[in-house]
């Protein structure tokens, strides 16, 4: 079973319009964490905004926001105000077992292309 | 920027060949992980270390190899390379050992094997 899930292969969103970006995750872990990273067209990666499972507060970093959903085992990504280099790939990871001995591996989702028309 | 350099960036090769893909990190964490990427797979983990000589495999292991002789650096070798291991392979750093730390990529090593 898919530990973690995007279901959108692509996203469009108009400049300057809010976006969110779903991903839904599987574990039986009660410490774990999220992560969403972004892909340019460049290639790297880099990282946006993480969630820890026992943090009371949604996440937030700048035009960034992680909408999680702990009963529903969802951590979506918001991007507000979005901008034309926010056309990317964005990618959804965990960490399980985040206090123990997941020596901190991550397993990511398949991603969402997302495309901001101007 | 993390200081994490992938060598070499782009390579072609053939079916057969012995391949070494380097991450050189200077960040001193203790925690360094290889990825691949495929288009439809996202990332997934193919070894990862948690110390020198620490290693061990991650979900797509079969056909590689990794070494660590020093903090710094996270060989990745794949001993008779094969047309399925195309792909672009990816270093990754953590410094965990301060707690709930993202990861940290290079730039990628995109690898062609024909």
């Amino acid at each position: 079973a898919q530990k973690i899930t995007q279901t959108q292969p692509g996203m469009f969103v108009q400049e300057k319009e809010a976006v969110t970006l779903d991903c839904t995750y599987d574990t039986s872990d009660q410490s774990y964490g999220l992560f969403w990273y972004k892909q340019p067209s460049s290639g790297e990666m880099i990282f946006l905004i993480y969630q820890g499972s026992y943090d009371e507060q949604n996440a937030t970093e700048g035009r960034y926001s992680l909408n999680f959903q702990k009963a529903r085992k969802s951590a979506n990504l918001v991007i507000s105000a979005s901008q034309l280099g926010d056309s990317a790939m964005y990618f959804c990871a965990m960490r399980e077992n985040a206090g123990g001995t997941s020596y901190g591996k991550l397993t990511f989702g398949q991603g969402t292309i997302l495309t901001v028309h101007p | 920027d993390a200081g994490i350099t992938q060598s070499p960036r782009h390579k072609v090769t053939e079916t057969g060949t012995p391949v070494t893909l380097r991450c050189h990190q200077t960040e001193n964490h203790r925690y360094m992980y290889w990825y691949r990427q495929d288009p439809g797979h996202g990332l997934r983990l193919i070894h990862y270390s948690y110390g020198v000589k620490d290693t061990d495999k991650g979900e797509v292991s079969d056909g590689y190899s990794v070494s660590r002789s020093k903090t710094e650096d996270f060989l990745l070798t794949l001993e008779s390379a094969t047309s399925s291991q195309t792909s672009v392979y990816f270093c990754a750093i953590s410094d965990l050992d301060r707690g709930n730390q993202p990861q940290h990529f290079g730039d990628g090593t995109r690898l062609s094997i024909l």
